[in-house]
């Protein structure tokens, strides 16, 4: 089955504390970005990736970081978490260019809580 | 800069009736394309349709429709006869080609209950 799996699905952490995102697909993907949710502010880009070691800045990207070691996986890490971080958080995978089938493929979203 | 808006934070709609949600665009790339997603209480993300730019014919898929009007940089979503399934949030999104980056740009949702 074709699937972008995030773990954990829900996390609280404490201020200051390191946490990593984990995002996998199955699909042979090039592009993986990562969103945050926030009401009425909608889905806004993290980071996103072109393929392996590829990688580039979103709208949003302070307080995160990313890496694309291999294609399958695109962890998203918070060094340093901060209350304003809390958000529900969904990676993405779709295949890296314009036209139809070009769909995003999300995962089940990461709801995280930092206290 | 491009830029998604959707000016319909909440609807009702009657079920059995049709909706439209609203979604219009911002872009100076030529090809694009253009997406509904449906998101659930439940919270996933669900792709519905996909209009690409030099579509000459509005996209449907079963009970969704994807009203395109070009020079008015609109991709409305038409939900026909509404079910109660179809309560959630309603995200459009874009995608542009020519920046070379192909990023998706979403517009901040529209959340429509359908009443009974």
């Amino acid at each position: 089955e074709a699937q972008v799996t995030q773990n954990p699905r829900y996390l609280i952490t404490v201020t200051g504390k390191k946490l990593t995102v984990t995002c996998s697909q199955n699909m042979n993907h090039e592009y993986m970005s990562w969103y945050r949710q926030d009401p009425g502010l909608g889905l806004r880009q993290i980071y996103y990736s072109m393929n392996v070691e590829v990688t580039d800045k979103g709208d949003v990207p302070e307080g995160y970081k990313v890496s694309r070691k291999e294609k399958r996986n695109f962890p998203l890490i918070l060094e340093s978490p901060s209350p304003n971080q809390t958000s529900l958080y969904f990676c993405a995978s779709s295949l890296s260019q314009a036209g139809g089938g070009t769909e995003a493929f999300f995962g089940q979203g990461t709801r995280l809580t930092v206290v | 800069a491009q830029k998604i808006t959707q000016t319909q934070p909440g609807m009702f709609v009657q079920e059995k009736e049709a909706v439209t949600l609203d979604c219009t665009y911002d872009t100076s790339d030529q090809s694009y394309g253009l997406f509904w997603y449906k998101q659930p209480s439940s919270g996933e993300m669900i792709f519905l349709i996909y209009q690409g730019s030099y579509d000459e014919q509005n996209a449907t898929e079963g009970r969704y429709s994807l009203n395109f009007q070009k020079a008015r940089k609109s991709a409305n979503l038409v939900i026909s006869a509404s079910q109660l399934g179809d309560s959630a949030m309603y995200f459009c999104a874009m995608r542009g080609g020519t920046s070379g980056t192909y990023k998706y740009i979403f517009g901040t949702g529209t959340r429509l209950k359908v009443l009974a």
